[in-house]
């Protein structure tokens, strides 16, 4: 299962934009790119994914490399909700499509 | 349907005993995956269901683990003979069939602890 590395923790100010990096330089052609977050106390839940094109959605923004080897995930307004342990995936397009998750980046959310 | 639902949410036992969690899937989701987390890991892969079919098992998953989807739709998961080691949540999670990618729902999990 392809690896990725993320920074253990990561401290932001509530209103400010927050970019969550992660590198996965073994990705292969076919892996989807996909982040989720656990809240405390709760499941994950799912924040974006991506290929290749950087996408955005009403939670966040994904942002690629071209070469594919690392994205960042961008808050574009952090608020005290989005404090949470955030995971960076690879998933496979093999039969299973599980998700294999790393530590995460633990984001603190100063008021 | 509110999402997926993990019962119970808390559960302690004394170990070498048994315990058996429930999970119910959103209802149209084909896929099943249960996950364990312990305290400052991420979750990690335990085992998948494509309806009633167990595809995919964990070497984690030790022969005292055993889950089971009989009719495609909730599932179970028994440990025997629990141990302290256990001591851990428990999530599901369910998403639907389909090429490339699928988003993934998770339960809020049972917090096992094995004294």
């Amino acid at each position: 299962d392809a690896k990725t590395t993320q920074p253990n923790s990561m401290e932001s100010n509530e209103e400010e934009p927050v970019h969550l990096p992660c590198n996965h330089s073994t990705i292969s052609g076919t892996d989807y790119i996909h982040w989720y977050r656990q809240l405390p106390s709760q499941g994950p839940e799912y924040v974006i994914h991506g290929l290749t094109s950087n996408v955005n959605n009403r939670m966040a923004s994904l942002a690629i490399a071209e070469d594919r080897k690392s994205s960042t995930l961008i808050l574009h307004r952090a608020t005290l909700r989005d404090a949470a342990v955030y995971y960076c995936i690879l998933g496979s397009m093999d039969s299973s499509y599980k998700l294999i998750f790393g530590s995460g980046t633990r984001l603190l959310v100063r008021p | 349907d509110t999402g997926v639902s993990q019962n119970p949410r808390h559960k302690i036992t004394k170990r070498g005993q048994n315990v058996t969690f429930r999970c119910d899937p959103i209802s149209e989701h084909n896929r099943l995956y249960w996950y364990r987390q312990t305290l400052g890991q991420g979750p990690e892969f335990l085992t998948y269901f494509q309806n009633e079919a167990q595809l995919e098992k964990s070497r984690l998953l030790s022969d005292r683990f055993s889950a089971e989807r009989p009719k495609g739709s909730f599932s179970t998961l028994e440990i025997q003979r629990t141990e302290q080691g256990d001591s851990a949540m428990y999530l599901c999670a369910s998403s639907p069939t389909g090429k490339g990618h699928t988003e993934a729902f998770f339960g809020q999990g049972t917090r096992l602890t094995v004294v």
